[in-house]
C-alpha cells in the first residue's frame, strides 16, 4: 500500500472487553512502532518491533497490553479487560530500517471504552 | 534514558505573527527530526537535521540544530491559519530509537 494503514478507525467497547487493533506497515519497512495519544497530549511510546521481535516492551502500560507482529509485516495490539483510562488514539508507525529512520504514521485507531 | 523536552507546550498567535518552538535533549543527539500533526490527523515528517549548527528552510519554516547537537528550534515566519497543529521534535543518539518531545500546539487567530 501507499502508506501505513490501521483498522478499525474507531472502536467503541465496554469496560472489561478485549480489543484488537491492527496495523499494516508500508511494504518493506522492517521497524514498526505503537504509540498512544490521549486527547491533546503527546505521543506515549508503547512498543516497537524490528522484524518480528520486540526488543523493547518497556512502554506497555500494564500486562493487559500485548502486541505481536507476524511475517515481518502486520502487527496487532491487544488490550485485555479494557478500562476507561485506555481510551485514546492508538497510532502505528513504520520505518524502513534503522531505529533512527523517519517514521511514517498511520491514521490511528480511536478507542473509546465506556 | 534520553529525554527530549519542548517548549512552549501551547502558543496562541495572531495570523501574521512569528512563532518559535524549542526542543532540548538531555543527551547529545546524532540527528533530530521534526513532525507536524494537524488537528484530527497523524504526525507527518517535515525534516531531519544531522550536522552541528545546521539550518534548513522550507518556505516560511526555518529549522536549526544547535552547535552542541543538544537543542533545536523551529521558527515560522508570518504564520497562517494553515500552520495550525502540533509540532513535535524527535531525536536519536547512537542508533537508539527516536524519542519524541511532548509537542508544541500552535493556534493561529485569523
Amino acid at each position: 500500500g501507499a502508506g501505513v494503514s490501521q483498522s478499525p478507525s474507531n472502536k467503541v467497547t465496554e469496560k472489561g472487553k478485549d480489543v484488537e487493533l491492527r496495523c499494516d506497515p508500508i511494504s518493506g519497512h522492517t521497524a514498526l512502532y505503537w504509540y498512544r495519544q490521549s486527547l491533546g497530549q503527546g505521543l506515549e511510546f508503547l512498543i516497537y518491533f524490528q522484524g518480528n521481535s520486540a526488543p523493547d516492551k518497556s512502554g506497555l502500560p500494564s500486562d493487559r497490553f500485548s502486541a505481536e507482529r507476524t511475517g515481518g509485516s502486520v502487527s496487532t495490539l491487544t488490550i485485555q479487560r479494557t478500562q476507561q483510562e485506555d481510551s485514546a488514539v492508538y497510532l502505528c508507525a513504520s520505518s524502513p530500517g534503522p531505529l533512527t529512520d523517519t517514521q511514517y504514521f498511520g491514521p490511528g485507531t480511536r478507542l473509546t471504552v465506556l | 534514558g534520553q529525554q527530549v523536552m519542548q517548549i512552549p507546550q501551547y502558543q496562541h498567535v495572531q495570523e501574521g505573527e512569528d512563532f518559535t518552538t524549542y526542543c532540548n535533549s538531555s543527551t547529545t543527539l546524532s540527528n533530530i527530526q521534526w513532525y507536524k500533526q494537524r488537528p484530527g490527523g497523524h504526525p507527518v515528517f517535515l525534516i531531519q537535521l544531522v550536522k552541528s549548527g545546521e539550518v534548513k528552510k522550507q518556505k516560511r519554516l526555518t529549522f536549526q540544530f544547535g552547535e552542541a547537537k543538544k537543542n533545536s528550534s523551529l521558527h515560522i515566519t508570518a504564520t497562517q491559519t494553515t500552520d495550525v497543529g502540533t509540532y513535535f521534535c524527535a531525536g536519536s543518539n547512537a542508533g537508539n530509537m527516536l524519542t519524541f518531545g511532548g509537542g508544541t500546539r500552535l493556534m493561529v487567530k485569523p
